[in-house]
């Protein structure tokens, strides 16, 4: 059982640089999510998506955009890589709940630790 | 504002302690879930509980329980006879606006034998 794979799982990037985190989960969940974590913080939401072809931000969105062409991927990205944003960044993807019957879990992805020097 | 307090940084027991973690949140919102997670030194985060806002029964699973308290916008998590392996970070978390997370920044629990 794959669940919420992400790839990569280790990167270092030079300032400047950009880069793209894949998220793919294999349970046809509709929404998925970006966070990152950092020391003393908790996670913190970066962007959400509800579905295939919507997102929309989260808590600190700035710096990141993300994009979701196909229900099972989330793709994080980076512009202009800067040293605040180095981090632990985690996916997680739920399925659709009614509010009055319960909400899902989030699954989580294992973790993508990124430096940027 | 939407907000998780765990005012506990670190808490350190002795095996077979019983040890309660405590959770505050803050929300408009009448509808809404909370959530417990622990992430153990490998790093996954493992999903514990669940509750909604209408529900407020306690839970027991095995060594752990939860109080659920909306009076006191409370969600507090306890673990029975600690074992080393509980050792970990313990988040709570809410979900609000049927998407929204907050999560809390972490308790970091130590179990010593």
């Amino acid at each position: 059982n794959a669940g919420v794979t992400q790839t990569p799982k280790f990167r270092v990037l030079k300032t400047g640089q950009s880069m793209t985190l894949l998220c793919a989960q294999d349970m046809n969940h509709e929404y998925m999510y970006w966070y990152r974590q950092d020391p003393g913080m908790g996670l913190r939401l970066i962007h959400y998506s509800v579905g295939e072809g919507t997102t929309a931000k989260g808590e600190v969105p700035d710096g990141y955009n993300v994009s979701r062409l196909k229900k099972q991927n989330f793709l994080l990205g980076l512009e202009s890589a800067a040293p605040s944003q180095t981090s632990v960044y985690f996916c997680a993807s739920t399925a659709y709940y009614r509010l009055q019957r319960g909400g899902q879990p989030q699954h989580f992805g294992d973790g993508t630790r990124l430096s940027i020097l | 504002a939407q907000k998780v307090t765990q005012a506990q940084t670190e808490i350190s027991v002795v095996e077979k302690e019983d040890v309660t973690l405590d959770c505050v949140y803050e929300t408009r919102d009448t509808t809404y879930y909370l959530f417990w997670y622990k992430q153990p030194p490998s790093g996954e985060l493992v999903f514990l509980i669940r509750r909604n806002s209408f529900d407020e029964q306690n839970e027991i699973s095995g060594r752990y329980s939860w109080n659920f308290q909306k009076s006191t916008s409370s969600f507090n998590f306890t673990i029975t006879a600690s074992q080393v392996v509980d050792s970990a970070v313990y988040f709570c978390a809410l979900l609000y606006n049927n998407n929204d997370m907050r999560f809390g920044a972490g308790t970091r629990l130590t179990v010593k034998p």
